[in-house]
C-alpha cells in the first residue's frame, strides 16, 4: 500500500512555463485535494474533486486547473507558471469528504524564476 | 469563514520537558478537531482528532482536549523527545461555503535538543 503518491518531487520552472503535478492513491478514496504550503500561512485549499470526473475550486484556484479522469489519479496543472506560484504542493485524499483524517502524499517543490 | 489560530514558532525545548501549543478557533457549527505533525521532508500525518465537545484525543504520548467553552484545542505531551521535532498543524473540519472543509492552522515548528 503505497498510500498518496506524487510527482516530481522537485522543479524549477521559467516564468510563462507549463507543468502538471500528478498525484495518485491506491486507497479507493472518493475525495482529492490539491493544496499549497506557503511560510507562516498553513496549507490552503487550491482546488479538489468529489469524485472520478468531478473538480472544484477552493480557496486559491487562480492560474491552477486540475483533472480527475481516473479515480485514483488528480492533476493539478499550471498553464503559464508565475513566481507567485513558488510554494509546496501536497495531495491529500480522504473516504469522507473531511469528516475525517486526510492522508497527504510527500508533497512537490516548486521554484518559479 | 472558519479560522484556526496557533501559537507562533519555533517553540525550542530541551528533552523531556514538558510541551504546549496553544491553538484557538473560530468556525460555524459543530467542527471536528485534529492535530497533524509534518516531519522534515515529509507529509502531513494525522497525530491525534476530537469529534466532539470535552472528546480528549491522544496519540504517541500527545494529547488535546476539545474545549467548546474556550473554543481551544490545545497540544500537550508531557516529556518531548529528540524525535518529535516537526511542524504541528492545528486543523478543523466544518462546514465552509456549502461543503464541508479543513481549515488549517499555521504551524508551530518544535525544536527538541538533546
Amino acid at each position: 500500500n503505497a498510500g498518496v503518491t506524487q510527482t516530481p518531487k522537485f522543479r524549477v520552472l521559467k516564468t510563462g512555463q507549463s507543468m502538471t503535478l500528478l498525484c495518485a492513491q491506491d486507497m479507493n478514496h472518493e475525495y482529492m485535494y490539491w493544496y499549497r504550503q506557503d511560510p507562516g500561512m498553513g496549507l490552503r485549499l487550491i482546488h479538489y474533486s468529489v469524485g472520478e470526473g468531478t473538480t472544484a475550486k477552493g480557496e486559491v484556484p487562480d492560474g491552477y486547473n486540475v483533472s480527475r479522469l481516473k479515480k485514483q489519479n488528480f492533476l493539478l496543472g499550471l498553464e503559464s507558471a508565475a513566481p507567485s506560484q513558488t510554494s509546496v504542493y501536497f495531495c491529500a485524499s480522504d473516504l469522507t469528504g473531511g469528516y475525517n483524517e486526510q492522508f497527504f502524499g510527500p508533497g512537490t517543490r516548486l521554484t518559479v524564476l | 469563514g472558519n479560522s484556526v489560530t496557533q501559537m507562533e514558532g519555533p517553540v525550542t525545548l530541551s528533552e523531556e520537558a514538558f510541551l504546549t501549543i496553544n491553538c484557538t478557533y473560530t468556525a460555524t457549527g459543530y467542527p471536528s478537531l485534529f492535530w497533524y505533525v509534518q516531519y522534515p521532508g515529509e507529509g502531513l500525518q494525522l497525530l491525534l482528532k476530537a469529534t466532539k465537545a470535552d472528546d480528549k484525543g491522544s496519540n504517541k504520548g500527545f494529547e488535546a482536549t476539545y474545549r467548546k467553552e474556550t473554543t481551544s484545542f490545545h497540544l500537550e505531551k508531557g516529556s518531548v523527545q529528540v524525535s518529535d521535532s516537526a511542524v504541528y498543524f492545528c486543523a478543523l473540519s466544518a462546514l465552509d461555503t456549502g461543503r464541508r472543509a479543513l481549515t488549517f492552522g499555521s504551524g508551530t515548528r518544535l525544536q527538541v535538543q538533546p
